[in-house]
């Protein structure tokens, strides 16, 4: 079976400052793995997803995740967090055919 | 190009009473799912459709739970009767159907349901 633990259900940064978001993954077989990200009464927009190519992956809003094997991370980074960034973080993983299991997600405050 | 649509955004309801929300997926999507979200969760995965077809029902609640997807383009998930329970957000989301676990799904900005 699949899961997910994202470590943090919240983290705060300063505006400017690196966001780091953690998210381990549990899988038999290689995985599929995403990140999106929730905006308060919206519905899950991609950010970026892992499909077994390049380990870096580059997303969207300047966020970038790398894949590692040998820890089953797949954190999420950027830089310099603006305050536009503030919202709710879902990493999820699945392969071939199962279904997409999310994690409980991290919530990203930015103070300025 | 029009994202995934729901009605209602928000329905307030007594227990024991029906409901039913309503999605309408990208053109030209051929898969559609229901997913349900607890406050503080993330998303988690009632049904599936390939097209008409429920491929992955599982995690539905049959007992009081329906969903339908009769021409392969939107659907209808209904909860008959309600429990207190049930207070949570239902999100549908859409992805074309051909790339298997690595596709991407898109997203609806879902129902919110709250049962007094």
């Amino acid at each position: 079976a699949q899961s997910v633990t994202q470590l943090g259900s919240h983290v705060s940064v300063s505006e400017g400052a690196l966001v780091l978001l953690r998210c381990n993954y549990s899988s038999s077989v290689p995985p599929y793995l995403f990140w999106y990200v929730q905006y308060p009464n919206q519905g899950l927009q991609l950010l970026l997803k892992y499909t077994s190519a390049a380990t870096l992956v580059k997303g969207i809003n300047g966020f970038e995740a790398e894949f590692k094997k040998s820890e089953t991370s797949f954190h999420l980074t950027k830089p310099s967090a603006h305050m536009s960034d503030a919202a709710e973080y879902f990493c999820a993983v699945n392969s071939g055919n199962t279904p997409l299991v999310f994690g409980k997600g991290t919530r990203l405050s930015v103070i300025a | 190009e029009a994202g995934v649509v729901q009605s209602p955004r928000y329905k307030i309801i007594e227990k024991k009473q029906p409901v039913a929300f309503w999605c309408n997926p990208i053109s030209g999507h051929n898969t559609l799912y229901w997913y349900l979200q607890n406050l503080g969760q993330g998303p988690e995965l009632l049904i599936r459709y390939e097209n008409e077809e429920a491929v992955d029902d599982s995690q539905l609640p049959k007992d009081r739970f329906s969903a339908e997807r009769l021409k392969g383009v939107d659907s209808t998930l209904k909860i008959q009767p309600a429990e207190l329970g049930d207070s949570a957000v239902y999100l549908c989301a859409s992805s074309l159907g051909l790339a298997g676990g690595r596709e991407t799904q898109y997203f609806g900005p879902g129902t919110r349901l709250l049962v007094l």
